[in-house]
């Protein structure tokens, strides 16, 4: 599971409050990502990151932000989370060799 | 971007049968396409893998086949187990577009003892 952590597993908030997940790698990939994942849309690419501070937009960027200030931490932060961000929120790393591998989740509601 | 439909969404079987999930794909520069199964309550983890340069490639009961030609890939299971029930996702991948992957909306197998 290349040892990726995320952070907190579960979290309830209120709408209009900040929210930061927190993914945790201990491989030394070189690329991180965030999707969400929802009931008949799979797994939808956020943002990732190809290095210290280089990152990208993914499909569903929109409401959330990234940082990468270290190789092994990729955060995603949500500035005003709204209900329709309520979500399970996977964190993935890829090496070298293109395999992919995901976090445990962070299920997320949004009140 | 990438396109990847994934049928069907659901798919029981009795236990011993096989199973077959499709997907199909739209940007011909997608070269690596992984499947991952992912159990209730956990993260995907890859299962078997094929690039674009293989036709097929078998792991013990899996097997994934690839026809480039008509930009669809296939997840074989054969003498399918209760424990195989989950869902399982396949995505494409390509160099081209900076290592993201392009995921399909899952299919649940559920095998039936």
């Amino acid at each position: 599971d290349a040892g990726i952590t995320q952070s907190p597993r579960h979290k309830v908030t209120e709408t209009g409050t900040p929210v930061t997940l927190r993914c945790h790698q201990t491989e030394n990939h070189r690329y991180m990502y965030w999707y969400r994942q929802d009931p008949g849309h799979g797994l939808r690419l956020i943002h990732y990151s190809y290095g210290v501070k280089d990152t990208d937009k993914g499909e569903v960027s929109d409401g959330y932000s990234v940082s990468r200030s270290k190789t092994e931490d990729f955060l995603l932060t949500l500035e005003s989370a709204t209900s329709s961000q309520t979500s399970v929120y996977f964190c993935a790393t890829t090496g070298n060799q293109e395999t992919q591998y995901f976090g445990p989740g962070t299920r997320l509601l949004v009140l | 971007g990438e396109n990847v439909e994934q049928h069907p969404s659901t798919l029981s079987v009795q236990e011993g049968d096989s199973a077959v999930i499709k997907c199909t794909y739209s940007d011909s520069a997608s070269n690596y396409f992984p499947w991952y199964k992912q159990e209730l309550g956990k993260g995907p983890q890859l299962i078997i893998d094929i690039r674009s340069n293989v036709g097929e490639k078998k792991d013990q009961r899996i097997a994934v086949t690839l026809n480039k030609t008509a930009k669809h890939f296939s997840l074989h299971i054969t003498e399918t187990q209760p424990e195989d029930s989950a869902v399982y996702f396949c995505a494409a991948s390509s160099s081209n577009t900076g290592n993201q992957f392009y995921f399909g909306t899952g299919t649940s197998l559920t095998v039936i003892p």
